[in-house]
């Protein structure tokens, strides 16, 4: 059973389209959260949602969109993709938001935007 | 300058070096994680740590929190040791370290 999934694994489209990446996780972890690697594999976060609220909201531009209908679900919804928007995505999970609590990743979602 | 710092950047190292990892870290935390991604791209987790040493089969980390200094030493390298070694800082959100890509050679 996988823990934390993503679909799409890649994502290839045109610049100005609007894209969403699912996120789910059977954990029961109660914090879900949205990294970007960019190409020098450098990752940073951008949101964290506790219990479908959202409590990190990194400087990302509004163009991007978190939703969690639960606890088990953070999807990430872009508007108006851009070139710079190309990276592999990650979500994860945690227990809870406290800084001390492993986090389990999702395979990532590879987006290209041409 | 980045919060979270690692060094060094590339290790190209024989089977069956000992090989240590150092992340400095400047930020205040609650844990210290080491993750690894491997050439496929997943991220797995290796250790959270706020104190002192933990060890897993091969893998040591070892945290001074004073120094605010990390460590993660592989005893034994092994070539499926190849991936990219992640330090990050956790004070209930993440900052990474920018990697340090091992290649262990046989």
């Amino acid at each position: 059973d996988t823990a934390v999934s993503q679909t799409p694994k890649y994502l290839v489209t045109q610049m100005g389209n609007d894209k969403s990446i699912k996120c789910e996780q059977n954990l029961g972890h109660d914090t879900m959260y949205w990294y970007k690697q960019d190409s020098k594999k450098f990752l940073k976060i951008m949101f964290s949602y506790n219990n479908k609220e959202l409590i990190i909201n990194e400087t990302v531009p509004n163009r991007f969109s978190p939703k969690s209908p639960d606890k088990a679900h953070l999807n990430l919804h872009i508007n108006s993709l851009e070139l710079g928007d190309s990276a592999v995505y990650f979500c994860a999970s945690s227990q809870s938001w406290t800084g001390y609590n492993e986090q389990f990743f999702g395979p990532g979602t590879r987006l290209t935007v041409l | 300058k980045n919060e979270v710092e690692q060094s060094p950047q590339n290790l190209t190292a024989q089977e069956g070096e000992f090989i240590t990892i150092n992340c400095s870290y400047s930020v205040g935390i609650s844990a210290l994680h080491w993750l690894q991604q491997h050439p496929g791209g997943g991220i797995v987790s290796l250790f959270m740590l706020s104190s002192g040493k933990k060890k897993h089969g091969r893998l040591i980390a070892t945290i001074n929190i004073q120094e605010k200094h990390s460590s993660l030493h592989i005893t034994a390298s092994h070539p499926r040791d190849s991936a990219v070694y992640i330090c990050a800082a956790n004070n209930n959100d993440m900052r990474f370290g920018a990697g340090t890509r091992l290649t262990v050679k046989p």
